[in-house]
């Protein structure tokens, strides 16, 4: 079974610092990754998607990396803002299914 | 395009009372699917439908639970009898399965259930 892992659970940042969320898998035979965001009390939106066949995709100030073999993701988030804080969740789907495994998330408070 | 429409938004019922909760996907995705999100557990995957069909109910908790498709602009999720263990967030998502890997699922503002 699919596990997938966000660490950390957790984070506090001044406006302005660049960040590093980070997600992992276990099953490497992915079809996509994708990264999330949920503000409270809403549902989620994606930010990004990435086929098993990259290993990166931008939009913005967010870049999203995909390591299979290594089972790993990371999103980086660029001069950061109080509006980036949310809840970010990476979800993967397993081989021609579109069936998603999400992680627990990462809880982001960016101060002003 | 009014995206995934969830309905009630919010619902407070007793234990051992019948809720259904219902969703609208966006128009022209052909894949549906039910997410239970709690604080412990986080976000589950509930079930799955593609084209109308169940294709994975693994998710379903126990016999309380189902969940119906009859066409594909509607979905209902049905909790008889709900327990206070039931209490959660219930999400609807939709997306364009197109098999070519680059679906998207697209959420709904979710549904508010509290079980007393």
């Amino acid at each position: 079974k699919q596990e997938v892992t966000q660490i950390p659970a957790a984070l506090s940042v001044p406006e302005g610092e660049n960040l590093v969320l980070n997600c992992s898998f276990t099953d490497s035979a992915i079809y996509n990754l994708q990264w999330f965001r949920q503000d409270p009390g809403k549902g989620l939106t994606s930010l990004l998607l990435i086929q098993s066949s990259q290993r990166e995709q931008t939009s913005g100030r967010l870049n999203a990396s995909l390591d299979k073999s290594s089972g790993r993701s990371t999103l980086y988030i660029a001069a950061s803002q109080p509006g980036d804080s949310a809840t970010y969740l990476c979800a993967v789907t397993l081989y021609n299914f579109n069936k998603f495994y999400f992680g627990s998330g990462t809880k982001l408070n960016v101060k002003p | 395009d009014a995206g995934v429409i969830q309905s009630p938004r919010h619902e407070v019922t007793e234990m051992g009372q019948e809720v259904t909760l219902r969703c609208k996907p966006i128009s022209g995705h052909n894949s549906l699917f039910w997410y239970r999100q709690t604080m412990m557990r986080g976000l589950e995957l509930l079930i799955y439908f593609n084209n109308n069909v169940p294709i994975d109910d693994s998710g379903m908790p126990e016999d309380r639970f189902s969940a119906k498709m009859p066409n594909a602009s509607f979905s209902t999720l049905k909790i008889q009898p709900s327990e206070p263990r039931d209490s959660a967030v219930y999400f609807c998502a939709s997306s364009l399965n197109s098999g070519i890997g680059e679906e998207t699922q697209y959420f709904g503002p979710g549904t508010r259930l509290l079980v007393l």
